[in-house]
């Protein structure tokens, strides 16, 4: 199975709204919501963001949020903060094994 | 606190062995689902295996079957990888992660394995 489909790179000003997409098929992203989000800053563990498309574990801001239309699922972060600036990725269960995408660098201007 | 702390990796020849650790504390540990999952140098995620809580499912990326095992103690509340057969592209940093419903919400600081003549 083929990595999930994310942009290399976005990037934003503070106080403003960025989405990273994330695009697999029907054999994953679509064909369950079990979609979940990671930050991850360098030298630094993945942190878990987004869970099951849309839920925040208890400690991670609003700011956040989770979304999914068809084989395509998004993290939007709203009112940009510098502290934000990170590589995410997102994760799909599928019925052999979960699918990471090939991640997305989240630069603050 | 949760915590989990990986140990074992270093520097080993291709067709080599190492064996991974975790150790856990500060929940059930025999309540969750285990991971490894492992990122090489400078690349994205990948998961590698994952085990039931009692042991009685285990689960592998293709990548690595028939060559690592993933096992448990949950008397030890530890968790383990087998690697045999060791190539270079199993050059990764190797992190222990708890399941959370689709993902995993706690991960240990991981280990690095380098596979290297």
């Amino acid at each position: 199975q083929s990595a999930l489909t994310q942009p290399a790179s976005v990037s934003g000003s503070p106080g403003q709204s960025i989405t990273i997409s994330c695009t697999g098929t029907s054999s994953d992203v679509g064909g369950y919501n079990y979609v979940s989000w990671y930050q991850q800053h360098p030298g630094k563990a993945p942190k878990l963001m987004i869970y099951d498309v849309s839920n925040r574990p208890s400690g991670v801001s609003n700011r956040f949020s989770g979304s999914k239309s068809g084989n395509t699922a998004s993290l939007t972060i709203s009112g940009l903060q510098a502290e934000d600036e990170a590589d995410y990725y997102c994760s799909s269960y599928t019925s052999s094994s979960p699918l990471f995408g090939g991640g997305t660098k989240l630069t603050v201007l | 606190e949760v915590q989990l702390v990986e140990s074992g990796g270093g520097l080993v020849q291709p067709g080599g062995s190492l064996r991974l650790s975790c150790a856990a504390s500060g929940f059930t540990f025999s309540s969750y689902w285990m991971s490894w999952v492992r990122q090489a140098p400078g690349k994205g995620l990948e998961w590698v295996a994952n085990i039931k809580q009692d042991g009685s499912e285990k689960y592998y990326v293709d990548s690595v079957k028939g060559r690592f095992t993933i096992s448990r103690d949950n008397a030890k509340n530890s968790l383990y990888l087998q690697m045999n057969s060791l190539r270079a592209e199993d050059t990764a940093v190797y992190y222990c992660a708890r399941s959370y419903s689709s993902g995993w919400n706690y991960w240990g600081q991981g280990t690095l394995v380098t596979v290297s003549s």
